[in-house]
């Protein structure tokens, strides 16, 4: 069973761009969810979309976008990049969607490595 | 706002001590789950834990979750070269709305 698949692996853009990365989740698994993680700040959670729907919203600002079709692949967007932006952006699939004591065991990719130069 | 932390931010440790890290919540958790993320890669799940007070072992680790659902330890016993990593905890935060927030994550090097 082929893992999580992001592309592109890894990025160079420059502050005002934007970027938009992609996510196929294992095969059969509906929720998608993004994480964006830095040396700082840790792990910090997107938003998650489950049957092409945005069930959550982390605490980013609206330069942060995504979207979810329907064969479950993921894409999220990042408008007008800044410097801070660098990161390696996280995704990973569940079988069900994430709520409270239902599994929730998340499926990571490889990641996408950004640097905003 | 709502975080979860853990401590140590890192630890070194000779090969064949114990280790041990700490994830505490400012609020209740509905459940925790432990990832570990090795150098260069990304993080894999190693175990949720749902039940207060719950106790989970996994070979070598042992996990447990708190009586008041706020707080969580992951256990290594005799390390090992291979346990290299970042350990982070993972809770689910807000009933009825819940987000999976990470802790601030272990770095664990071990001294051959």
């Amino acid at each position: 069973k082929a893992g999580v698949t992001q592309t592109p692996r890894y990025l160079i853009k420059t502050r005002g761009q934007q970027v938009t990365l992609s996510c196929s989740p294992i095969s059969g698994h509906r929720s998608v969810s993004w994480y964006q993680q830095t040396p700082g700040q840790g792990l910090q959670f997107l938003f998650e979309y489950f049957s092409e729907t945005q069930r959550n919203k982390g605490n980013f600002p609206g330069r942060f976008s995504g979207r979810q079709f329907s064969n479950s692949r993921s894409e999220m967007n990042v408008s007008t990049l800044e410097l801070g932006d660098s990161a390696l952006y996280l995704c990973a699939s569940s079988l069900i969607a994430l709520a409270g004591s239902i599994t929730g065991e998340l499926f990571f990719g490889e990641g996408s490595r950004l640097t905003v130069l | 706002g709502q975080q979860v932390m853990q401590i140590p931010q890192y630890q070194h440790v000779q090969e064949g001590e114990d280790f041990t890290t700490y994830c505490n919540s400012s609020t209740t958790l509905s459940n925790i789950q432990w990832y570990k993320q090795r150098p260069g890669g990304h993080p894999v799940f190693l175990i949720q834990l749902v039940k207060s007070g719950e106790v989970k072992k996994q070979k070598r680790l042992t996990f447990q979750f708190g009586e008041a659902k706020k707080n969580s330890s992951l256990h290594i016993t005799a390390t090992q070269t291979t346990d290299v990593g970042t350990y982070f905890c993972a809770g689910w935060i807000g009933f009825g709305n819940e987000k999976l927030t990470f802790g601030t994550g272990t770095r664990l090097t071990i001294i051959p």
